[in-house]
């Protein structure tokens, strides 16, 4: 059964750390989007790229994140520095080629006191 | 650009009962449309999806939505609600156009608390 796995489902972090989020994408899906759910936003698209280009981070703060895709099988989201209100849980979701149907990771709960 | 409103932040059923969530979507034209179910602590996972043909369409879990052009409505329903539908239900639209982003944009989500 194929899953999008994120890592790690949980961290805690200080103000002013670096955060890195991983997500290992479904083996032939050519799409990453990462979202941010808050209870006051809701689910917001940070950024996806499609075929490892980036194709939309326009919902990323750009001072202190950043979105990369090293290769086919890894996407990481970056936090530096971080800041109690990036608390949040961070979702990866994937798509086939061609396709709208995005199977979502199931988070990294990040929390920075 | 395409939005999506689900009307009711929160619905409250009694086990057995009848279901229906409500979405409204605005799009100059037929678009994509989704239901994403989310249980406490999980990632988001597809009930059922529209793209084309017959409005009514049949989803896992015993889900079915209902595409109503003239409404401009997509509500998911159940007969009869298990405990474990308890969750937060998200609709998505996604645009048949626009260079073929396939982004989805998502309702602020409903959540359904379901009494014994």
């Amino acid at each position: 059964d194929a899953r999008v796995t994120q890592t790690p489902r949980d961290k805690v972090t200080e103000m002013g750390q670096e955060v890195t989020m991983r997500c290992q994408p479904i083996l032939g899906h050519n799409t990453v989007f990462w979202y941010r759910q808050t209870m006051k936003q809701g689910l917001e698209l940070l950024a996806y790229f499609r075929n490892r280009a980036p194709l939309d981070d326009s919902g990323m703060p750009k001072d202190r994140f950043s979105a990369e895709m090293p290769d086919a099988t890894l996407a990481t989201l970056k936090i530096q520095p971080s800041e109690p209100r990036d608390s949040a849980v961070y979702f990866c979701a994937s798509a086939p080629p061609n396709s709208y149907e995005q199977y979502f990771g199931p988070g990294t709960r990040l929390t920075v006191t | 650009a395409q939005s999506v409103t689900q009307p009711d932040i929160h619905i409250t059923v009694s086990e057995g009962a009848s279901l229906e969530l409500r979405c409204n979507y605005s799009y100059g034209a037929t678009p994509y449309l989704f239901w994403y179910v989310q249980s406490p602590g999980q990632g988001l996972q597809l009930l059922l999806k529209y793209f084309s043909g017959d409005t009514l369409v049949q989803g896992i879990k015993g889900f079915e939505a209902e595409f109503k052009r003239s409404q401009s409505s997509f509500n998911l329903r159940k007969p009869s609600v298990h405990w474990s539908d308890a969750a937060e239900y998200f609709c998505a639209v996604g645009a048949r156009s626009g260079g073929s982003n396939y982004k989805l944009t998502f309702g602020k989500g409903t959540l359904l608390t379901v009494n014994p």
